[in-house]
């Protein structure tokens, strides 16, 4: 089973700040064929469902805001929010697609 | 726009056992694969389901396998989950989730919570 392991589990930010979280997956989630990490990030906000913000390990679902990044390759991944916005407070959530399915713990984003 | 509404959680004795539904609207159901995801309180995302276009092909965790049955009904746009033998720790809230291949979850369910509880 491939396990992820997100860090750090919550962070206190200010409005306006850049924020960078961690996500590594016990083994690749390169694909060598088409050159794809099987990754995508969630944010789930207090009372709600989950919601998909990126897919392919880079790739912005329609709608999410271009302030949400995401980057990495083989076992190493990084959600980076540019510049904080009130409603971002969230927990944000990786999951493998590569092997079956699983998530991480989730970060936790707390205002300062 | 697509929807999806769970329904048929509740509180159940352990050993006992419970169906879940979740109704879709909003798109071409018998062309998706569907998936639960569930919650403990307080606690992270679980995959506990899913299930290929044509129902032929299911895939389960360790945690479930052997427990829980995820089915389909593509002439009703309805995704089921029987969940047997129920324990404790199957308490959650339970997502119904359009799984666009090959796997990330684009649209979910609001949720529905399952005690389970003597």
């Amino acid at each position: 089973d491939i396990v992820m392991t997100q860090t750090p589990s919550s962070q206190a930010v200010s409005a306006g700040e850049k924020v960078t979280m961690s996500c590594k997956s016990s083994q690749s989630l390169l694909y060598n064929e088409n050159k794809k990490n099987y990754l995508a990030w969630y944010q789930q906000k207090p009372g709600q469902s989950p919601k998909l913000l990126i897919y392919w390990a880079s790739t912005r679902e329609s709608g999410v805001p271009d302030r949400f990044i995401g980057s990495g390759s083989g076992t190493d991944f990084t959600l980076t929010i540019s510049s904080v916005q009130a409603e971002d407070l969230a927990v944000y959530y990786c999951q493998q697609y590569y092997n079956l399915w699983t998530f991480g713990g989730g970060t936790k984003l707390e205002l300062k | 726009e697509v929807q999806l509404v769970e329904s048929g959680g509740g509180l159940v004795q352990p050993g006992r056992s419970l169906k879940l539904s979740c109704a879709a609207s909003g798109f071409t159901f018998s062309n998706y694969y569907m998936a639960w995801v569930r919650q403990a309180p307080k606690k992270g995302l679980e995959w506990v389901a899913t299930i290929s276009t044509s129902g032929s092909r299911t895939y389960y965790p360790d945690s479930v396998k052997g427990r829980f049955t995820i089915s389909r009904d593509n002439a009703k746009s309805s995704l089921y989950l029987q969940m047997n033998s129920l324990k404790s720790e199957d308490t959650a809230t339970y997502y119904c989730a359009r799984h666009e291949l090959p796997g990330y979850k684009d649209y979910w369910g609001q949720g529905v919570m399952v005690t389970v509880s003597s």
